[in-house]
């Protein structure tokens, strides 16, 4: 069975901070991809980034960046220098090999404030 | 490029109404996915097509739901008689295929009162 596991409900940060959100999974299966969305209080869910198990390294976009780490079977993603429009809440997402249905965590609510 | 076009945006009705919920995915894309996300079970798949053709709809809550897709532009997700425990946010998604990413619509906001 998959699993995503987002531990952290609600991260305050002050504005211009690093803040790093948190995503462990579960899978038995040696291929499959890993997502972030971010939904902002307008509601619409946004892609951000897919990656795929094979595929270890680092990713920067902006002030966006993610780590993933098999070893670990994490999936963190980190923004940089936060501003108030990263205020919403984000899920992390895991799609296995052999499937075409996407398992969520319960996401994260981050709330950047002036 | 138009992303995925979800109607009505906002539906208010009344318990034992019929709802459709109308989608049209990204043009090219072969799979379309409904959504439905509530503060108590997050966000849930309830069936997706492949081809227009329904793969997997064991996350239908009951045989109240119904989905179709006639062709690969269209969809529809019906709630028929609805429930005040159907309100939710019912978000369509779709994605060029296996392992490739799900682009979501807007979403339609559904209150049964």
């Amino acid at each position: 069975a998959q699993k995503v596991t987002q531990a952290q409900t609600e991260i305050s940060v002050v504005e211009k901070e690093d803040v790093t959100l948190d995503c462990v999974y579960e899978t038995r299966d040696t291929t499959y991809y890993l997502f972030w969305y971010k939904q902002p209080p307008s509601g619409e869910l946004v892609f951000l980034i897919r990656r795929n198990s094979f595929d270890e390294q680092n990713e920067i976009s902006g002030r966006y960046s993610w780590n993933f780490q098999k070893s670990t079977s994490s999936f963190n993603f980190t923004i940089t220098a936060s501003q108030v429009v990263d205020s919403a809440v984000y899920f992390c997402a895991l799609l296995t090999g052999g499937g075409n249905k996407l398992t969520f965590g319960t996401g994260t609510q981050l709330k950047v404030e002036l | 490029d138009a992303g995925v076009i979800q109607s009505p945006r906002h539906e208010v009705t009344e318990m034992g109404q019929e709802v459709t919920l109308r989608c049209k995915p990204i043009s090219g894309h072969n799979s379309l996915f409904w959504y439905r996300q509530t503060m108590m079970r997050g966000l849930e798949l309830l069936i997706y097509f492949n081809n227009n053709v329904p793969i997997d709809d064991s996350g239908m809550p009951e045989d109240r739901f119904s989905a179709k897709m006639p062709n690969a532009s269209f969809s529809t997700l019906k709630i028929q008689p609805s429930e005040p425990r159907d309100s939710a946010v019912y978000f369509c998604a779709s994605s060029l295929g296996q392992g490739m990413s799900e682009y979501f619509g807007p979403g339609t906001r559904l209150l049964v009162l």
